[in-house]
């Protein structure tokens, strides 16, 4: 089964420093991965996503991730955090069912940016 | 940009009572999906929903659980009679493509307390 695993649910960060967020998966196939950023009161928005081609990919608000068939990892970074940066940050997998695809998701992992 | 609004932001109610969470997908959008995230754990999938009918569900998605396109704008998740497990948020997202390819887009949520 094709799944996600997130290491360290909280990270905390100086502001201008890297952020460096950890995400192995599990696949039998080809994965497509995704990261998602969801702000305080707010929905999941997409920060990125992998699916063929270009194993290092960029996404909104200066995140990139790349994806590294032979340690089974998607790690998301940004050199710089800045403090708008706190959020929690959800790596996904999109698993196939019988009928359609679903994302499955890691725990998340919480991102502070100190002064 | 077009956005997933979902309704009310809060809902709170009393075990036992019914439910309905409303969400209008994205206007050109052809797959509907409901997740949901109990506080502190993962973001869960519910059911997928294309040409009018479930494509997938989950062993949560019970017979209490039911969805619906009523008018061919808003997407609703109703459940019929509530636990206090159901207390979590409750996420609608849509897509113009299948799951694979496609990325979801959120709307912000619907905060659900059983009491």
């Amino acid at each position: 089964a094709q799944s996600v695993t997130q290491l360290g649910s909280h990270v905390s960060v100086s502001e201008g420093a890297l952020v460096l967020l950890r995400c192995n998966y599990s696949s039998s196939v080809p994965p497509y991965l995704f990261w998602y950023v969801q702000y305080p009161n707010q929905g999941l928005q997409l920060l990125l996503k992998y699916t063929t081609g270009a194993t290092l990919v960029k996404g909104i608000n200066g995140f990139e991730a790349e994806f590294k068939k032979s340690e089974t990892s998607f790690h998301l970074t940004k050199p710089s955090a800045h403090m708008s940066d706190a959020a929690e940050y959800f790596c996904a997998v999109s698993v196939r069912t019988s009928n359609d695809y679903k994302l499955s998701f890691g725990a998340g992992t919480t991102v502070t940016v100190r002064a | 940009e077009p956005e997933v609004t979902q309704t009310p932001s809060h809902q709170v109610t009393q075990m036992g009572q019914e439910v309905i969470l409303r969400c209008v997908p994205i206007s050109n959008h052809l797959y509907f999906y409901w997740y949901r995230q109990i506080l502190g754990q993962k973001v869960e999938f519910l059911v997928s929903f294309y040409n009018n009918e479930i494509s997938e569900k989950s062993e949560i998605f019970d017979d209490q659980f039911s969805v619906e396109r009523p008018d061919g704008s808003n997407f609703t998740l109703k459940i019929r009679s509530t636990k206090l497990e159901d207390s979590a948020m409750y996420f609608c997202a849509s897509s113009p493509g299948q799951g694979k390819h496609s990325p979801l887009h959120f709307g912000n949520g619907t905060r659900l307390t059983v009491t």
